[in-house]
């Protein structure tokens, strides 16, 4: 079974620094891999996802990931923070198309001004 | 916009209790899904639907139950509420054409306490 580690769970960084949440999952020939945010008291909200292509991926808020299939990895990077970006972060992933996603334990980003 | 909703926001219950968390998605989707999550565990998937009158185990369904007798709605079902039950859960639905792999669209999430 597929399986996800966040090696961060927690993350604090002053506004306006970059900031990397980093992410592995267990091995598999294909993978489907997501970025989900969860502000205070509310659901989760999709930043990104890979399904496939450029191994690039770029999300909303500025969000950006990289697919690096030697590594096993899907690090999410963001250039610039901001104080909004305070939240947790959730990395996901499948490895076939109609099961339920795995989630990791999650990164709490605080963005400190 | 997909919109997932959930019951309760907030809800408190006691021990032996039979709680209902209920989830209604507007999207059509065929799969739902409910998840717990906790301080440290992430989420954790307790059982999830294809579709009408089906049901699957997820990595946690002890102490678990879920009804889907309406395409749109996924129930979960506490048959007798023990603290440590006491946990957000958040339902998500998703859409199952075939394609690619489809998002998951998440509710707001219940905290319920059980006393």
């Amino acid at each position: 079974a597929q399986s996800v580690t966040q090696l961060d769970s927690q993350v604090p960084v002053f506004e306006e620094a970059p900031v990397e949440l980093r992410c592995n999952y267990s091995s598999s020939v294909s993978v489907y891999l997501f970025w989900y945010v969860q502000y205070p008291n509310q659901g989760l909200q999709l930043l990104l996802k890979y399904l496939s292509g450029s191994t690039l991926v770029k999300g909303i808020n500025g969000f950006e990931a990289e697919f690096n299939k030697s590594q096993t990895s899907f690090h999410l990077r963001k250039p610039s923070v901001h104080i909004s970006d305070t939240a947790e972060y959730f990395c996901a992933v499948s490895d076939r198309r109609n099961t339920p996603l795995v989630f990791g334990k999650g990164t709490r980003l605080s963005v400190i001004a | 916009d997909v919109k997932v909703t959930q019951s309760s926001r907030y809800l408190v219950k006691r021990t032996g209790e039979k709680v209902f968390l209920e989830c209604v998605q507007d999207m059509d989707h065929e799969n739902m899904f409910w998840y717990r999550q906790d301080p440290g565990l992430g989420l954790r998937l307790i059982y999830f639907s294809y579709d009408v009158k089906m049901k699957e185990k997820g990595d946690i369904p002890e102490g678990y139950s879920v009804s889907r007798e309406k395409k749109e709605r996924f129930s979960l079902i506490l048959e007798s509420a023990s603290t440590n039950q006491t946990s957000m859960y958040l339902c998500a639905s998703r859409t199952g054409t075939s394609g690619n792999y489809n998002e998951q669209f998440f509710g707001p999430g219940t905290r319920l306490t059980v006393l």
